[in-house]
């Protein structure tokens, strides 16, 4: 059964902070996407990772895929309030062109303070 | 207009009363999904389907069922609603090749 963890679960930080949120997973994929979520929102697509050594840069956030390690991070470089919502890592587990499904992680809720 | 959209928003019900939700999309993708999100859990998926043919359970569809009626329109039905099933649920569609995977607006269910 594919198991995929973030950490941390809950994050407060400074704005103009650097941090990195994991994500790790249990068993093989070369597929893996980031999410965010405001609050009582849908969720918003981010980041398509589809293979190993991806790397994807959007703004002030960074989210990068090492399939080998079956990890991914997602870096936020100098926080601004507008960034905090709930980020989500989601791997897919058929991992083919013939469907996909994806387990979601938990979620880490992101609060970034003046 | 939204390309996924959800009806109805929000819907407050009793044990016992049978309710369906309704998911359309414009994207023209052929695979869709129902998921039910709980707070601090995630998002844990309840049926998928990838063409108008084909129906899959997820990792939680006991009390649950679907009806794909279209390629645009996938219903996801609890037949005798209980309030555990109080959630966030979420339609979402995916293409073919990058598997990304667009949601819907959410419905917001209560069983009272």
């Amino acid at each position: 059964e594919l198991k995929v963890e973030q950490n941390p679960l809950f994050l407060s930080m400074q704005e103009g902070k650097n941090y990195t949120i994991y994500c790790n997973y249990s068993t093989t994929s070369d597929r893996l996407y980031w999410y965010r979520q405001d609050p009582g929102k849908s969720l918003e697509s981010l980041f398509v990772l589809l293979s190993n050594g991806a790397v994807k840069q959007e703004g002030r956030l960074m989210a990068s895929l090492d399939t080998k390690a079956r990890l991914s991070t997602l870096h936020i470089t100098a926080a601004v309030h507008d960034l905090s919502a709930t980020y989500f890592c989601a791997v897919d587990k058929m991992n083919n062109n013939a469907g996909n499904m994806l387990t979601f992680g938990g979620g880490t809720r992101l609060m970034v303070k003046p | 207009d939204a390309d996924v959209t959800q009806t109805p928003r929000n819907r407050i019900t009793k044990t016992g009363k049978r309710i369906m939700l309704e998911c359309s999309q414009t994207k023209g993708h052929d695979r869709m999904y129902w998921y039910r999100q709980d707070p601090g859990l995630g998002l844990r998926l309840i049926y998928y389907s990838f063409d108008v043919k084909d129906i899959n359970k997820g990792e939680i569809s006991d009390g649950y069922s679907v009806s794909r009626q279209a390629q645009a329109k996938f219903s996801l039905s609890l037949e005798s609603a209980i309030p555990n099933q109080t959630a966030l649920y979420f339609c979402a569609t995916s293409d073919l090749w990058r598997g990304e995977q667009f949601f819907g607006p959410g419905t917001r269910l209560t069983v009272l």
